[in-house]
């Protein structure tokens, strides 16, 4: 069963330190996976999309990472600013081709921070 | 714990039909977000209810159109289908500031 894993349920930073935020998957075959970020009461926003022949990718303060081997994900956040307090959600997508896909979300993790 | 679930799970239309999708959320969650991802696209942000109320639309026509009705549960409606509607719509629901938990999608198919 495809699964998406993501950890800790939730965070608490001060303003201005890093964090970083886990996913662990399981699914396959393997095609892509995105980290949205979703503030309350709006919709989620693409923070980056990895595909498997990608390591690392930036946004801005925003830096994932992706080991396709342990299928594991990382989102690590420089800096932290107010702003950042959201939810950050992993979604991975499998390798079904045209409208045979499926998608996988994690629970997210909520990240507060606070000044 | 139930998560939350979609209906149907499969939805075939013809252009210009109207099509409705439900969703109920986590008991005791009273947020409830749609979203719709078309293929080779990210979620698009569609609608948020909360406590009954639409708070939020996305860049949507409207007849892409909604309730949430008093236990929380809630309906997407979409009119006059077009083909470019075709698409998976997800749901997840919330309780204020908590994550949100998706639901597996409604994947509707406009022919």
């Amino acid at each position: 069963k495809n699964q998406v894993e993501q950890s800790p349920q939730s965070l608490i930073i001060l303003e201005g330190k890093n964090c970083t935020l886990q996913c662990n998957y399981t699914v396959s075959p393997f095609s892509n996976l995105r980290w949205y970020k979703q503030d309350t009461g709006r919709g989620p926003v693409s923070l980056t999309i990895m595909t498997f022949s990608e390591n690392t990718k930036s946004n801005g303060r925003y830096t994932a990472t992706l080991d396709a081997d342990t299928k594991q994900s990382s989102l690590h956040i420089t800096a932290s600013q107010l702003s950042d307090s959201a939810s950050y959600i992993c979604v991975v997508r499998d390798g079904g081709g045209g409208s045979n896909y499926k998608l996988t979300f994690g629970k997210g993790t909520l990240l507060t921070v606070n000044p | 714990e139930a998560g939350v679930t979609q209906s149907p799970t499969h939805l075939i239309k013809t252009r210009g039909q109207q099509a409705t999708l439900r969703c109920s959320p986590i008991s005791g969650h009273t947020s409830v977000y749609w979203y719709q991802q078309a293929l080779g696209l990210g979620l698009q942000f569609l609608l948020w209810y909360d406590e009954g109320e639409e708070r939020n639309r996305g860049n949507f026509p409207p007849r892409f159109s909604g309730r949430q009705f008093p236990n929380y549960s809630s309906e997407l409606n979409v009119n006059a289908l077009e083909l470019e509607d075709s698409a998976l719509y997800l749901c997840a629901s919330s309780l204020r500031r908590e994550g949100a938990f998706f639901g597996q999608g409604t994947r509707l198919t406009v022919v």
